[in-house]
């Protein structure tokens, strides 16, 4: 597709269950970033692939929190036992770049977001 | 490790008058820094960047910014407001030394009044 696809668009979930989030990047991006963005607050960093490099996961606020990127393409966000305070809006973002001086774009480009609710 | 700071939650302008939105970071190599916006019921979208160079920055929509290394600062500006400026805009960096995580501020929410 032209964009970053997210789906679902829209999830509602009890407390406790496990929920998965994917992300389609654009075509050919090789860098692929998660965020949470809370109700009044800012963009949350979660995790960063790049290529078939370690993800950076250091934005991940739990041990509940775990993604995977297969085939350098397609992302899955998987949360389990979900929380009240897990309620977000979670972003995927895709790029171009592929090594720090690769005078890529840099510019990340966003998915509309799922937005997840925990009843 | 890096951060950002935008002390304004909001910030209030008549339309025609010039905006400014308050940006400051914190990065140990270079800053690769960021401005986003996002418009209501749309996804976040590239306004300008700043990697190297002139230290003022055109992009999209009649925007600019201008870094300042001494005072670590990436403040997005307008000459003159448009009421559909209205929308939550985001600053981000990231350390162009090393990392590619991008650190986004907490947002700051532009008003323009007609």
């Amino acid at each position: 597709g032209a964009g970053v696809s997210q789906s679902p668009s829209n999830k509602v979930t009890e407390k406790g269950k496990d929920v998965e989030l994917r992300c389609d990047p654009i075509s050919g991006h090789t860098a692929l970033y998660w965020y949470r963005q809370s109700l009044g607050q800012g963009l949350e960093f979660l995790i960063y692939f790049q290529g078939n490099s370690a993800p950076d996961k250091s934005g991940l606020p739990s041990d509940r929190f775990s993604a995977e990127r297969t085939g350098g393409s397609v992302s899955t966000l998987t949360i389990q036992r979900t929380q009240q305070e897990d309620s977000a809006v979670y972003l995927c973002a895709s790029s171009t770049r592929d090594r720090v001086y690769s005078g890529g774009d840099e510019k990340l480009f966003f998915g509309s977001g799922t937005q997840l609710s925990v009843l | 490790a890096q951060s950002v700071a935008q002390p304004e939650d909001q910030v209030n302008v008549a339309e025609g008058n010039p905006l400014t939105v308050k940006c400051t970071y914190s990065v140990s190599g270079n800053p690769y820094l960021f401005w986003y916006v996002q418009y209501p019921n749309r996804g976040l979208q590239f306004l300008l960047k700043y990697i190297t160079g002139d230290n003022l920055v055109k992009g999209s929509y009649g925007f600019e910014a201008e870094f300042n290394k001494s005072q670590t600062s990436f403040h997005l500006k307008k000459p003159s407001a448009l009421v559909s400026d209205s929308a939550l805009y985001f600053c981000a960096v990231r350390d162009g030394d090393g990392g590619f995580k991008t650190i986004f501020g907490a947002g700051t929410r532009l008003f323009v009044k007609a």
